[in-house]
């Protein structure tokens, strides 16, 4: 079955400091990957995806994710957190095989910048 | 310069009255999506149109319906609403394809009284 998992319900981190948000996946074929952030009471926005090419992916608001197909991550990261960073993280992978896209997404992980 | 609209933001409604949420996009995209989303849990897919090919995931409950009169809008019936129906239901969506990402709107959070 194709899946996605994130192992951390919440991470905290310091404001000013490097932060990562973890991703592994189980996903046949090639492994269409994304990133989705949450803030309260809203919908999703995507963040960065991978598709192909380069294992450093670069997104909004200064995110950037590591894929990395030894390991089966995809690991949402950023140098420099900010307060305005709290918020839910979804990981998101393709559910079907069809021409479509369904998505599976990960449990969600709340990260919490601390000022 | 919204994309994905979705009205109204707040809903209640009284147990087993009929209900109904909307969603319009001007992303001309051909694939729409609703999910629930109880609790900031992971958003459940319940259904989603390839233009107007209509397709049920199998553990939506029939209590649960859709319509799409036309690319632009697309509508979630909920027929009885019960307690445990109270949720955030987000409509997204996207071009076709695996590697496109979805669009999603603000999402209606239903009550139920």
């Amino acid at each position: 079955a194709q899946s996605v998992a994130q192992p951390e319900d919440q991470v905290n981190v310091a404001e000013g400091n490097p932060l990562t948000v973890k991703c592994t996946y189980s996903v046949s074929g090639n492994p269409y990957l994304f990133w989705y952030v949450q803030y309260p009471n809203r919908g999703l926005q995507f963040l960065l995806k991978y598709i192909t090419g380069d294992n450093l992916v670069k997104g909004s608001y200064g995110f950037e994710a590591e894929f990395n197909k030894s390991q089966t991550s995809f690991h949402l990261k950023k140098p420099s957190a900010l307060v305005s960073d709290s918020a839910l993280y979804f990981c998101a992978g393709p559910l079907s095989s069809g021409g479509y896209q369904k998505v599976t997404f990960g449990t969600g992980t709340k990260l919490q910048v601390i000022p | 310069d919204a994309m994905v609209i979705q009205n109204p933001r707040y809903q209640v409604t009284q147990f087993g009255k009929p209900v109904t949420l909307s969603c319009s996009q001007t992303l001309n995209h051909n694939v729409m999506y609703w999910y629930q989303q109880k609790s900031s849990q992971a958003p459940k897919l319940l259904f989603h149109y390839y233009d107007k090919d209509f397709n049920n995931e199998a553990d939506t409950p029939d209590n649960f319906q859709s319509r799409r009169p036309n690319t632009s809008f697309c509508f979630l019936d909920i027929r009885s609403p019960g307690l445990g129906d109270a949720a955030m239901y987000l409509c997204a969506t996207s071009r076709v394809g695996k590697n496109t990402e979805a669009f999603f709107g603000q999402g209606t959070r239903l009550t139920v009284v």
